[in-house]
C-alpha cells in the first residue's frame, strides 16, 4: 500500500527564513514523487516533481526538494521565504504514474 | 493554452440527490483523474479516464461514477448523496505515457459541493 505522510499540519517560518516541510513516504516500488500548492479557493499548482532523475529537484519559485530513498523522505525546502509563499503544500506519491496518493497537506504562514 | 476548467464552481444538493461535476480537460491531454478533498485534508483519488475508459479506480463507492467524452472533457456523477460527500471535488488532467513515467497532473479550481 502507498502512503504520504506530511509531518506538522502547521509550520511558521519569518519572512527571509529557511523553508523546511517534511514528507515521508511508503511504497512498495520506486515512487513518483510530488510538491503542490494550493492557494486559498484555487486547485492545485504543481511545484516540483521527482521521477528517478536527479535526486535533487528544483522547482518553481525557489523551492527544491531531495529525494533519499534510505530514509523514504521527499522534504521541500527553500532558502528564504517570501510572504507570497503562505498557502497548503501537499505531497503526492505514485507508484505507477497514474494514480497519486496526497498527503493530508502541511498550512505555512510566513511572518513578516 | 487552455488550462483545466470545472463548473460549476459552487453547488448546493441535499441528501438523496444525485449531482453530475463538469471538467475540461487542457489541450492536447487524453486523461483525467477525479479527487474529493474534504475541508482540512489532502485530495482523495476517485477514479481516472484515459481515452473514455476507467483507468484506475480509488476507495469509493459505486455511487461515484464518471465518464470521459471523445473531447477528453469529463463527468463525476454522484447518486444518493450524503452528507458526507460534502467536499471539493477537483479535476486533473494529464497525458497518459505509453511507456510508463508519471506526466505532470494540472489540476482545475474545483467544484465545492454541499450537501445539506
Amino acid at each position: 500500500a502507498q502512503s504520504v505522510t506530511q509531518l506538522g499540519s502547521h509550520v511558521s517560518v519569518s519572512e527571509g527564513a529557511l523553508v523546511l516541510l517534511r514528507c515521508n513516504y511508503s511504497s512498495s516500488v520506486p515512487p513518483y514523487l510530488f510538491w503542490y500548492v494550493q492557494y486559498p479557493n484555487q486547485g492545485l499548482q504543481l511545484l516540483l516533481k521527482y521521477t528517478s532523475a536527479a535526486t535533487l529537484v528544483k522547482g518553481i519559485n525557489g523551492f527544491e526538494a531531495e529525494f533519499k530513498k534510505s530514509e523514504t523522505s521527499f522534504h521541500l525546502t527553500k532558502p528564504s521565504a517570501h510572504m507570497s509563499d503562505a498557502a497548503e503544500y501537499f505531497c503526492a506519491v505514485s507508484p505507477t504514474g497514474n494514480q497519486f496518493y496526497f498527503g493530508t497537506g502541511t498550512s505555512l504562514t510566513v511572518i513578516p | 493554452e487552455t488550462g483545466v476548467t470545472q463548473s460549476p464552481t459552487h453547488l448546493i444538493k441535499t441528501r438523496g440527490q444525485q449531482v453530475t461535476l463538469r471538467c475540461s480537460s487542457q489541450s492536447g491531454h487524453n486523461t483525467v483523474s477525479w479527487y474529493q478533498q474534504a475541508l482540512g485534508q489532502g485530495p482523495q483519488f476517485i477514479f481516472q479516464y484515459y481515452r473514455e475508459e476507467e483507468n484506475g479506480r480509488g476507495n469509493f463507492p459505486p455511487r461515484f461514477s464518471g465518464l470521459q467524452f471523445p473531447n477528453y472533457s469529463s463527468e463525476l456523477n454522484v447518486n444518493a448523496l450524503e452528507l458526507d460527500d460534502s467536499a471539493l471535488y477537483l479535476c486533473a488532467s494529464s497525458t497518459l505515457l505509453g511507456t510508463g513515467g508519471a506526466d505532470t497532473q494540472y489540476f482545475g479550481p474545483g467544484t465545492r459541493l454541499t450537501v445539506l
